[in-house]
């Protein structure tokens, strides 16, 4: 398996234009992840879905902010419109049947709000 | 509230030293302890978890942690550092819903 996959792996914009974030879980994980990693916040989960259905969403910033997953194998993060504040590496990360709870990680998207 | 802690956000020590990183978490965690590391420019992966059973937990590139329910801790250690193992290391713990450190940047130096 590839692992997750996260594109664009960086991305530069500037201040209020639309930014979508995709990426797409391993092949039968039905949990997915948002996180957001800056310097002075650290890791922040923003939000997670199980089987396509958004069960927390109550790390998501503002409604800037929103997310979907559509079917089982992609979601994306939209911010509208986009901030500098919002620069950060976001990552996806997906889970199995949580047995062991464990996640996995996509390399992270770099965003660049300027 | 939930809460896992680290402490030291910056760790430094000579190659061939022993490696200890220490995570301690609120007794509302669930029982479910991890360590991950992350390289400079990656996202993280999985060194070791804790779920249930044996106290002491073997991970991947000699890394070992041991849950201790009485101090609330999950300490991660390596008997021997390596240039290689410098990077930044989460504790995290939970269930569905990971509550993570604020991380540790361990340095080897030569």
């Amino acid at each position: 398996d590839a692992g997750v996959i996260q594109s664009p792996r960086h991305e530069v914009t500037e201040m209020g234009q639309e930014v979508t974030l995709r990426c797409k879980p391993i092949s039968g994980h039905d949990y997915l992840f948002w996180y957001r990693q800056t310097m002075m916040r650290g890791l922040e989960l923003l939000i997670y879905f199980n089987n396509n259905v958004p069960i927390d969403d109550s790390g998501m910033p503002e409604d800037r902010f929103s997310a979907k997953m559509p079917n089982a194998s992609f979601s994306t993060l939209k911010i509208q419109p986009s901030e500098p504040r919002d620069s950060a590496v976001y990552f996806c990360a997906s889970m199995g049947y949580p047995l062991d709870n464990e996640q996995f990680f996509g390399p992270g998207t770099r965003l660049t709000v300027l | 509230a939930q809460s896992v802690t680290q402490l030291g956000s910056h760790v430094s020590v000579s190659e061939g030293a022993l490696v200890l990183l220490r995570c301690n978490y609120s007794s509302s965690v669930p029982p479910y302890l991890f360590w991950y590391v992350q390289y400079p420019n990656q996202g993280l992966q999985l060194l070791l978890k804790y779920t249930t059973g044996a106290t002491l937990v073997k991970g991947i590139n000699g890394f070992e942690a041991e849950f201790k329910k009485s101090e609330t801790s999950f300490h991660l250690t390596k008997p021997s550092a390596h240039m290689s193992d410098a990077a930044e290391y989460f504790c995290a713990g939970g269930g569905n819903k990971l509550t993570f450190g604020t991380g540790t940047q361990l340095k080897v130096e030569l």
